[in-house]
C-alpha cells in the first residue's frame, strides 16, 4: 500500500523548535518530489515546502523562509521538517505528500496524490 | 503571486442535485498544473481532478473538471451523499508559487 505516515507533532512554545517526520512506503521515494502542507484550525491549506527527488532543490512559502527546513533520506524513505523560531501562526495540522508526475512528449503535470493524515503543532 | 479565488464560499445543495464550482487565477495558469482535491472533516485531502480535467484514480465519473486561462471549473454531476465536503483547487507543480484556493464548501440543503 503507498501511504506516508508522520509524527512528531507538539506543544511547542514561542520561539521553540520542532522536528517533524513522515515515513513513506509502497512507491520508490527517491523518485519523487516532496512537499508539506499544513492546515491551520478552522481553515484552508497552505503549501510550506518542496524538495526534489535528490534534495538539491527545495522551496519556501515566503512566511517560513529562514525558520524552516525541509530534508529528506532516500536510504530511509523519509521525509523531515525542521522548524525553528516558532510562532503562534505555525499552530497547524503538518501534512506529508507526495508530488506525482505525469510526463508527455509536450508537457509536465504535477499534483499532489498521496497524502497522510497530518501530524499536529501548537504553538503556544 | 497567483491568488485562486473560489466560489462560492459555500453551496447548499440535496443529493441528486448538479454542483458547479469554480476556481479563478489572478493571472493565467498552466491547467497542466490545476488540481482539486476533496477533503472531509478530520480527514486528509483526497485528489479528484489533476491537469485541470484528468479525474485521478478510483475517482467517479460523476466528477468533471474543465478550464484553461484563468477559469476552472469542477463539476459533480448527480451528488452523492458522501460527496458533501470541501473542495479545493490548487495550482501545482514544484517551484513557487504552489498556492491554494480558499476552498468551497458543498453542504447538505
Amino acid at each position: 500500500e503507498v501511504q506516508v505516515v508522520e509524527s512528531g507533532g507538539a506543544l511547542v512554545q514561542p520561539g521553540g523548535a520542532l522536528r517533524v517526520s513522515c515515513a513513506a512506503s509502497g512507491f520508490s521515494f527517491s523518485s519523487y518530489w516532496m512537499s508539506w502542507v499544513r492546515q491551520a484550525p478552522g481553515k484552508g491549506l497552505e503549501w510550506v515546502a518542496n524538495i526534489k527527488q535528490d534534495g538539491s532543490e527545495k522551496y519556501y512559502v515566503d512566511s517560513v523562509k529562514g525558520r524552516f527546513t525541509i530534508s529528506r533520506d532516500n536510504a530511509k524513505n523519509s521525509l523531515e521538517l525542521q522548524m525553528n523560531s516558532l510562532r503562534t501562526e505555525d499552530t497547524a495540522v503538518y501534512h506529508c505528500v507526495r508530488v506525482g508526475t505525469t510526463v508527455t512528449p509536450y508537457y509536465y503535470s504535477y499534483y499532489m496524490d498521496v497524502w497522510g493524515k497530518g501530524t499536529t503543532v501548537t504553538v503556544s | 503571486e497567483i491568488v485562486l479565488t473560489q466560489s462560492p464560499g459555500t453551496l447548499s445543495l440535496s443529493p441528486g442535485e448538479r454542483a458547479t464550482l469554480s476556481c479563478r487565477a489572478s493571472r493565467s495558469i498552466s491547467a497542466n498544473n490545476l488540481a482539486w482535491y476533496q477533503q472531509k472533516p478530520g480527514q486528509a485531502p483526497r485528489l479528484l481532478i489533476y491537469g485541470a480535467s484528468s479525474r485521478a484514480t478510483d475517482i467517479p465519473d460523476r466528477f468533471s473538471g474543465s478550464g484553461s486561462g484563468t477559469d476552472f471549473t469542477l463539476i459533480i454531476s448527480r451528488l452523492e451523499p458522501e460527496d458533501f465536503a470541501v473542495y479545493y483547487c490548487q495550482q501545482c507543480g514544484t517551484s513557487p508559487p504552489l498556492t491554494f484556493g480558499g476552498g468551497t464548501k458543498v453542504e447538505i440543503k
